[in-house]
């Protein structure tokens, strides 16, 4: 069965401080790819990564970073000194690539409130 | 570019009555995507068109629901008769490719059946 399991709820931290959204995820398939999205109280979905299954290095994208590991099939997302602005729904995502259904499979959402 | 166009954005109708929900996804997108959002269920797929054929509606809930996508820069969500169970954020997104490529999501359009 294919699944995506953001265990955090909710996260709260305080302005400049680091935090890490954890993903785990589970799937048979060998191609596969892996996403984040954030959901501002704007509401819309907006796309940040899409790592696929053989390419395990780690990406950084300013304040931004993603830990990819297979062994644990985690796919976490850290960002550094977080800042208010970063507070949103984050949603860790994951389609099959021997999949012709076009379908994303999303994790539940983590809710991150950074205070000032 | 304009991004994925969803209309309307609140929609409040009473039990029975018909909900259009509507969708312009991006210019040259091939794909167009059907989500609904509930505290419940979360994210899920309703359904999805390519080049303007429905591909997989595996995920619409009941015959109630219905979608079409008359032409490349449009396309229509229909539930007939509405329940209040039905109430969710309904998302359309597009893509070039499937979605091992990255989805753009429209607006959303917030649905309350009372």
């Amino acid at each position: 069965a294919q699944k995506v399991t953001q265990a955090q709820t909710e996260i709260s931290v305080v302005e400049k401080e680091d935090v890490t959204l954890d993903c785990v995820y589970e799937t048979r398939d060998t191609t596969y790819y892996l996403f984040w999205y954030k959901q501002p109280p704007s509401g819309e979905l907006v796309f940040l990564i899409r790592r696929n299954s053989f390419d395990e290095q780690n990406e950084i994208s300013g304040r931004y970073s993603w830990n990819f590991q297979k062994s644990t099939s985690s796919f976490n997302f850290t960002i550094t000194a977080s800042q208010v602005v970063d507070s949103a729904v984050y949603f860790c995502a994951l389609h099959m690539g021997s999949s012709n259904t076009g379908k994303l499979i999303f994790g539940q959402g983590t809710t991150l409130q950074v205070k000032p | 570019d304009a991004g994925v166009i969803q209309s309307p954005r609140h929609e409040v109708t009473e039990m029975g009555q018909e909900v259009t929900l509507r969708c312009k996804p991006i210019s040259g997108h091939d794909y167009l995507f059907w989500y609904r959002q509930t505290m419940m269920r979360g994210l899920e797929l309703l359904i999805y068109f390519n080049n303007n054929v429905p591909i997989d509606d595996s995920g619409m809930p009941e015959d109630r629901f219905s979608a079409k996508m008359p032409n490349a820069s449009f396309s229509t969500l229909k539930i007939q008769p509405s329940e209040p169970r039905d109430s969710a954020v309904y998302f359309c997104a597009s893509s070039l490719r499937p979605s091992s490529e990255k989805l753009f999501f429209g607006s959303g359009t917030q649905l309350s059946v009372l």
